[in-house]
């Protein structure tokens, strides 16, 4: 498809189990994001990868999640021994390159993740 | 610290009403300011944004938001709504930092059309 594309779309896990996430985002695109979206509490930026530069980190809750680009394309976002907070949606948005500073990020659809 | 005030979490109107969102932010110099809609079931979709210049800017859809510095607010507009545009709306602040633009979003606005 010409969007970004994330999977799965539902994932249910048991606390302590590692999850991964998978973003493949549109095609051209250099610089790739990862949000989460909690409940009630708007999106909280992760990560950022812009082409082979040094990925923005800041937005980390923890050590036990982590991410990367593989050939500056598909991003997989690996959450270890998963905590029931670690339950939300999770946005991956891709963007142009030269859009620095537009504001227009595309977002897939989002990996909703459930802990138990 | 840069953040973004959503103080409305939910909303009902009537179709054809006329709608107002608010979003207010702190951040220390002039801001990009965006919104952008998540309807059930899609991704987030950029509604309109601010740079500078015209501080009405109009946006896809039929929505305006007006940039007012003096009250640090972006508020998002709409004359008549429809059925379709039940959503969420997400007001965003853009910080560009290192080259590239981190959104830093607000808590969200949950619009409910009423028939």
């Amino acid at each position: 498809g010409a969007g970004v594309s994330q999977s799965p779309s539902n994932k249910v896990t048991e606390k302590g189990k590692d999850v991964e996430l998978r973003c493949d985002p549109i095609s051209g695109h250099t610089a790739l994001y990862w949000y989460r979206q909690s409940l009630g509490q708007g999106l909280e930026f992760l990560i950022y990868f812009q082409g082979n530069s040094a990925p923005d980190k800041s937005g980390l809750p923890s050590d036990r999640f982590s991410a990367e680009r593989t050939g500056g394309s598909v991003s997989t976002l690996t959450i270890q021994r998963t905590q029931q907070e670690d339950s939300a949606v999770y946005l991956c948005a891709s963007s142009p390159p030269g859009t620095a500073g537009t504001g227009e990020l595309f977002f897939g659809e989002g990996s909703r993740l459930t802990v138990l | 610290a840069q953040s973004v005030t959503q103080p409305d979490i939910h909303i009902t109107v009537s179709e054809g009403a006329s709608l107002e969102l608010r979003c207010n932010y702190s951040y220390g110099a002039t801001p990009y300011l965006f919104w952008y809609v998540q309807s059930p079931g899609q991704g987030l979709q950029l509604l309109l944004k601010y740079f500078s210049g015209d501080t009405l800017v109009q946006g896809i859809k039929g929505f305006e938001a007006e940039f007012k510095r003096s009250q640090s607010s972006f508020n998002l507009r709409k004359p008549s709504v429809h059925w379709s545009d039940a959503a969420e709306y997400f007001c965003a602040v853009g910080l560009v930092s290192g080259g590239y633009n981190k959104l830093i979003f607000g808590a969200g606005t949950r619009l409910a059309v009423h028939p």
